[in-house]
C-alpha cells in the first residue's frame, strides 16, 4: 500500500502476556518512529530507527519494551509481561531520507491490557 | 523533561474567526518544526512545517510563525471551519544533534463552533 500500515488495529490481552505490534512503513522511507498515546495524553516518543544506525531507544519506558526493524523495512514493537498501564494507542510513523521532511503515521494499534 | 510544550489543552473558536494554537520549545538545537492534526481513532496527519531559517510559512488557510529568540511557534487557521475541529500537535526535530528524532507536544484540542 501507499501508506504506513499497522497491525493489528486492536489488541486485547491479559495482564502478564507478551504482545507484538507490527509496522509496515512507506517503501523507501529510511526513518521509522514508534510513539504511544495514552488516554488524554500527548504523543510519547518510544524509539527511532534511522537507516543502518543504532536505534535511539531513549523513550522506551522499561526493559519490557523492545523493538526491531528487519531489513530496514518492517518493524515490530514487543511488550513483554504486559501491565494495565501499557494500555494505549501505539503509533508508528515513517519518514524519507533527510530530516527536514514530514513523517507519515499509520492508524495505530489500540492495546488494551485486562 | 518536556522539550516541546503546548500549554493550552483546549481552544474553542467561532466558525469564520481565527484560531491560534501555540507551542513552546526548550531545545535550541531544534531546527525543523511541524504541525499535525489528529481526529479520534485515526493517526496524525501532517499539516504544515517550517525550517528554522524562516519565520513564516503559509499554506492556504494555515500559517505557521516561528520566533526563534522566544523559542515559540504558533499555527494560525483563518477562517476556521467546523471540520478543523481536532487535536493539533506541534513537533520539533534537531537535524544534526539528534538525527531527526521527532518530539511532540501534548496537543491542543480545537473546537470550531458553527
Amino acid at each position: 500500500g501507499a501508506g504506513v500500515s499497522q497491525s493489528p488495529s486492536n489488541k486485547v490481552t491479559e495482564k502478564g502476556k507478551d504482545v507484538e505490534l507490527r509496522c509496515d512503513p512507506i517503501s523507501g522511507h529510511t526513518a521509522l518512529y514508534w510513539y504511544r498515546q495514552s488516554l488524554g495524553q500527548g504523543l510519547e516518543f518510544l524509539i527511532y530507527f534511522q537507516g543502518n544506525s543504532a536505534p535511539d531507544k531513549s523513550g522506551l519506558p522499561s526493559d519490557r519494551f523492545s523493538a526491531e526493524r528487519t531489513g530496514g523495512s518492517v518493524s515490530t514493537l514487543t511488550i513483554q509481561r504486559t501491565q494495565q498501564e501499557d494500555s494505549a494507542v501505539y503509533l508508528c510513523a515513517s519518514r524519507r531520507q533527510g530530516a527536514n521532511t514530514e513523517a507519515f503515521f499509520g492508524q495505530g494499534t489500540r492495546l488494551t491490557v485486562v | 523533561d518536556q522539550q516541546v510544550k503546548q500549554n493550552s489543552p483546549s481552544l474553542s473558536v467561532q466558525e469564520g474567526r481565527i484560531s491560534i494554537l501555540n507551542c513552546d520549545y526548550t531545545n535550541s538545537m531544534f531546527d525543523y518544526f511541524l504541525w499535525y492534526k489528529k481526529y479520534p481513532a485515526e493517526g496524525p496527519t501532517f499539516l504544515i512545517s517550517i525550517s528554522s531559517i524562516k519565520d513564516k510559512n503559509e499554506d492556504g488557510r494555515f500559517t505557521v510563525f516561528l520566533n526563534k529568540s522566544a523559542k515559540h511557534l504558533s499555527l494560525h487557521i483563518v477562517p476556521s471551519q467546523p471540520g478543523d475541529s481536532a487535536v493539533y500537535f506541534c513537533a520539533a526535530s534537531a537535524t544534526y544533534n539528534q538525527g531527526g528524532k521527532l518530539i511532540f507536544g501534548q496537543g491542543t484540542e480545537l473546537s470550531v463552533k458553527p
